[in-house]
């Protein structure tokens, strides 16, 4: 059965730092791995989707890397904001017939002036 | 605008009572979803629908139900068989069944369903 961990649970940094969130999953046969944002109470916002042939997607100031051999994946913030403030989910699709999305606890980033 | 719309965002439900959240799309997606989540912890799936009329059992099914007559409607229905349902409900939609594995899922919005 997948697992995916994500450490730290929560972070607080001052803001123009650049900060790093790991994701590791138990099962190395993903077909992607996909980083959300979710702001409190709202719904998610996908952020990067990396397939199992890539190594790494960009957007912006974020930069998502995908080390499918050791199960690991990393969401590096360049930057950082108060507008970053949120929980960061990390979730994987695994080798099943459809589209089933296996998600990490998140990591609650809080970005201070 | 496209996108995915879920209402009520709140709901309070007595026990014993039966509640239908609703989830509608846009997007002209084939693929929908719900997820569950429960404070700290990530969203766990409970049902899924690949086409109109089929939907498929995800890994919490027990105690809910769906239908998907519609193309852009995947309602769900939190039974009194469900013992715990006080949580956050969201539902997602993928855009094609046969790249579901591949496909960015978008969110909806949420509802907070509460058990008094």
């Amino acid at each position: 059965k997948q697992e995916v961990t994500q450490i730290p649970a929560a972070l607080s940094v001052p803001e123009g730092e650049n900060l790093v969130l790991n994701c590791s999953f138990t099962d190395s046969a993903i077909y992607n791995l996909q980083w959300f944002r979710q702001d409190p109470g709202k719904g998610l916002t996908s952020l990067l989707l990396i397939q199992s042939s890539q190594r790494e997607q960009t957007s912006g100031r974020l930069n998502a890397s995908l080390d499918k051999s050791s199960g690991r994946s990393t969401l590096y913030i360049a930057a950082s904001q108060p507008g970053d403030s949120a929980t960061y989910l990390c979730a994987v699709v695994g080798g099943t017939s459809y589209g089933k999305l296996t998600f990490g606890q998140g990591t609650i980033l809080t970005v201070h002036p | 605008d496209g996108g995915i719309t879920q209402s009520p965002k709140y709901l309070f439900r007595k026990e014993g009572q039966n509640v239908t959240l609703s989830c509608e799309q846009n997007l002209n997606h084939d693929a929908m979803y719900w997820y569950r989540q429960d404070p700290g912890q990530g969203l766990r799936l409970i049902y899924y629908s690949q086409i109109v009329n089929d939907f498929q059992k995800g890994d919490i099914a027990e105690g809910y139900s769906v239908s998907r007559e519609k193309k852009e409607s995947f309602p769900l229905t939190v039974t009194s068989a469900q013992k715990n349902p006080t949580a956050f409900y969201l539902c997602a939609s993928s855009k094609n069944r046969h790249d579901s594995l591949r496909d960015t899922q978008y969110f909806g919005p949420g509802t907070r369903l509460t058990v008094l």
